[in-house]
């Protein structure tokens, strides 16, 4: 069973241009989480999808932050225009439905450098 | 809101040596409790996890925790580290549905 995918695996970009992540979830999960995981730290939730609806998306910084699923599948995280500070590893994970399996499974995430 | 603490930043070991990495928790409801490892280069992967039962959960390559609910408490364990041991160790809680909550993680270092 293939896993989380994800791509770009490194991007390195100027500050103020814009940047897209991609991620396809395990066939079958559901539910996709968006993380940003600075270096020494752990993954912080940016936003959660429920199929493609984002049911939780307060700690996105929308004002150049975005995310779409639009199919319920696949998901694109977008930033627009980059800081300096958006440096760091941007993770997806997908579970699949039902309580009983709460397990999370991470894709292998994208390191962002803005210079 | 829901909160992980992890109780060291960096543990040095030599092979061979016991491990007990802690974490605390916030969130006074039912949660369920995940360790997580990240080896170098590698993608977060799931070592164990606590739903419900018998509080000292058994998990891949030697590891177990012990959940006390009095003390908020899901220490990672292991009787004898190995040096590819090395690698961060996270713990991360869920309330049922809810979002996970990750601590900062631990670095654990085995020497040779």
């Amino acid at each position: 069973e293939a896993g989380v995918v994800q791509s770009p695996r490194y991007k390195i970009i100027e500050k103020k241009q814009p940047v897209a992540f991609w991620c396809n979830p395990i066939s079958g999960h559901n539910t996709l989480y968006w993380y940003l995981q600075n270096l020494g730290q752990g993954p912080e939730l940016l936003i959660r999808y429920e199929n493609e609806e984002a049911v939780d998306d307060s700690q996105l910084p929308k004002d150049r932050f975005s995310a779409e699923r639009l199919k319920g599948v696949d998901s694109t995280l977008k930033i627009q225009p980059a800081e300096l500070g958006d440096s760091a590893v941007y993770l997806c994970a997908s579970r699949e439905p039902g309580l009983a399996n709460n397990e999370q499974f991470f894709g292998p995430g994208t390191r962002l450098t803005v210079l | 809101a829901q909160s992980v603490s992890q109780h060291n930043h960096h543990v040095i070991l030599s092979e061979a040596a016991s491990l007990e990495l802690g974490c605390n928790y916030s969130y006074g409801g039912t949660v369920n409790l995940f360790w997580y490892v990240q080896y170098p280069g590698q993608h977060l992967q799931l070592l164990l996890k606590y739903f419900s039962g018998d509080p000292l959960v058994k998990g891949i390559k030697g590891f177990e925790a012990e959940f006390i609910k009095s003390k908020f408490s899901f220490n990672l364990r292991k009787p004898s580290v190995q040096w590819s041991d090395t690698a961060e160790y996270f713990c991360a809680v869920n309330n049922y549905g809810q979002n996970f909550v990750f601590g900062p993680g631990t670095r654990l270092s085995v020497l040779p």
